[in-house]
């Protein structure tokens, strides 16, 4: 079954501090991975996804099959940083569908 | 460009009552997901649509749910004799031919008293 795990539920940081969002998942076929960001009032939105290899707002994420993990980082956080981070799988193959993680709060502090 | 729009934004209703949940995608988007967000969770998927047609209603819950996209556009999910645990927050997606880059609307709250 598709699954993807986020252990912890919070994070705080002073600004400037390295962070990394953890993210797991167990999936059967070649997974395609996502990061969605929620800033505070404001609508769920794609931060990146693993198939572009791109960094957005300073973040990155790398696929680590053998490790079946996702895991979001960002050398040096920012306040503007702050949000709720959700890890999500495409789940494709007669079910198409993104499959979300409980998500994860990061709260950058001054 | 006008983002996907969900109304109302907020909705009250009893137990047992009826509701009509609204979704507009961004134009000319074939496909149109919903997703429900209960408190300290992640969306989970409802049902897709691709057009028209419902093409994955595997996330339905059960048989008080039920959407419909008459015409390829706008899009209803509807819930019948709403229990308390259909509270959530109810998030519509929509992405130009169906896939993994998905645009959210604000959401839907729902309290059911």
């Amino acid at each position: 079954a598709q699954r993807v795990t986020q252990p912890e539920k919070l994070l705080s940081v002073f600004k400037g501090a390295p962070v990394e969002l953890k993210c797991n998942y167990s999936y059967s076929g070649s997974p395609e991975l996502f990061w969605y960001v929620q800033y505070s009032r404001q609508r769920l939105q794609l931060l990146l996804r693993h198939i572009s290899r791109e960094s957005i707002k300073g973040f990155t994420a790398d696929l680590n099959k053998g490790e079946t993990s996702f895991h979001l980082k960002k050398p040096f956080a920012q306040e503007e940083d702050s949000a709720m981070y959700y890890c999500a799988l495409w789940s494709s193959g007669g079910s198409e569908k993104l499959v979300f993680g409980k998500g994860m709060k990061l709260t950058v502090n001054p | 460009g006008a983002g996907v729009s969900q109304t109302p934004s907020n909705k009250v209703t009893e137990k047992g009552k009826y509701v009509e949940l609204r979704c507009d995608p961004i134009s000319g988007h074939t496909a149109l997901y919903w997703y429900r967000q209960s408190l300290g969770q992640g969306p989970e998927f409802l049902i897709y649509f691709q057009g028209t047609g419902a093409a994955d209603d595997s996330g339905l819950p059960n048989d008080r749910f039920f959407a419909v996209r008459p015409e390829g556009s706008v899009s209803t999910l509807k819930i019948q004799r709403t229990e308390r645990g259909d509270s959530a927050v109810y998030l519509c997606a929509s992405s130009p031919s169906g896939g993994q880059t998905q645009y959210f609307g604000p959401g839907t709250r729902l309290l059911v008293l």
